[in-house]
């Protein structure tokens, strides 16, 4: 069964330093998301990625924060210069064009420990 | 401002003994109400979509239903592979973001 692969599965950084974390979606969609969940709270939406361009973000996706898609497989998020806020579980999830944009495929998520 | 309220926090039930799970929302323009379920450790895995009031989803020992400002997640006859988080969430006209609840965590004991 196709399923979203995040990388790396846990990242320690120090509070300043620039994380990247990768997921590849399934191939045949064409949606991209970004969510977080920080220890015991809820999962809160970051910011969707459709046709090369964000078409949507929270409040929480500020400058610090960059998405994108370097190739045809890959989807990024970056964090210019992280804060100890910044630790959570993140979750890469992508959906298919045409199905209902609630109807999402998570992958297992980055744990980003900032210290 | 969108809410979308879960309850009980945490339910803990005797395996058969079937319940029912509460979500509640304020959107007004509701696109879809979606429920998920989530095991320790890992992503949010898709169950429902629920699109207006009146109808219901089924899989397996778990079935959806939706009213104007809540949906419910009934759970019959549970077994201990059912010992999950569920999460609800909608999304509102025009979003593409799900605004969640913060779930309500199962544990069936056998």
């Amino acid at each position: 069964e196709p399923e979203v692969t995040q990388t790396p599965s846990h990242q320690v950084t120090q509070m300043g330093q620039e994380v990247i974390l990768r997921c590849v979606p399934i191939s045949n969609h064409l949606y991209f998301y970004w969510y977080r969940q920080i220890l015991g709270q809820k999962v809160e939406f970051l910011v969707s990625f459709y046709n090369n361009e964000i078409s949507e973000k929270s409040e929480i996706f500020d400058d610090q924060f960059s998405v994108e898609r370097p190739d045809g497989s890959n989807f990024t998020l970056k964090i210019r210069s992280t804060k100890l806020e910044d630790s959570a579980m993140y979750f890469c999830a992508s959906s298919e064009w045409g199905k209902s944009t609630g109807e999402l495929f998570f992958g297992e998520g980055s744990r980003l420990t900032v210290l | 401002e969108d809410q979308v309220t879960q309850s009980p926090e945490a339910l803990r039930l005797q395996e058969g003994e079937s319940s029912s799970l509460n979500c509640s929302y304020t959107v007004s323009g509701l696109r879809g109400l979606f429920w998920y379920r989530q095991d320790p450790g890992k992503g949010p895995e898709f169950l429902f979509t629920l699109y207006s009031a009146g109808e219901e989803k089924e899989k397996e020992r778990l079935k959806a239903t939706l009213t104007k400002k809540e949906s419910f997640l009934h759970i019959t006859a549970p077994k201990p592979e059912d010992s999950a988080t569920y999460l609800c969430a909608d999304l509102d006209t025009g979003r593409r973001a799900l605004t969640f609840g913060s779930g309500t965590r199962l544990q069936v004991q056998p």
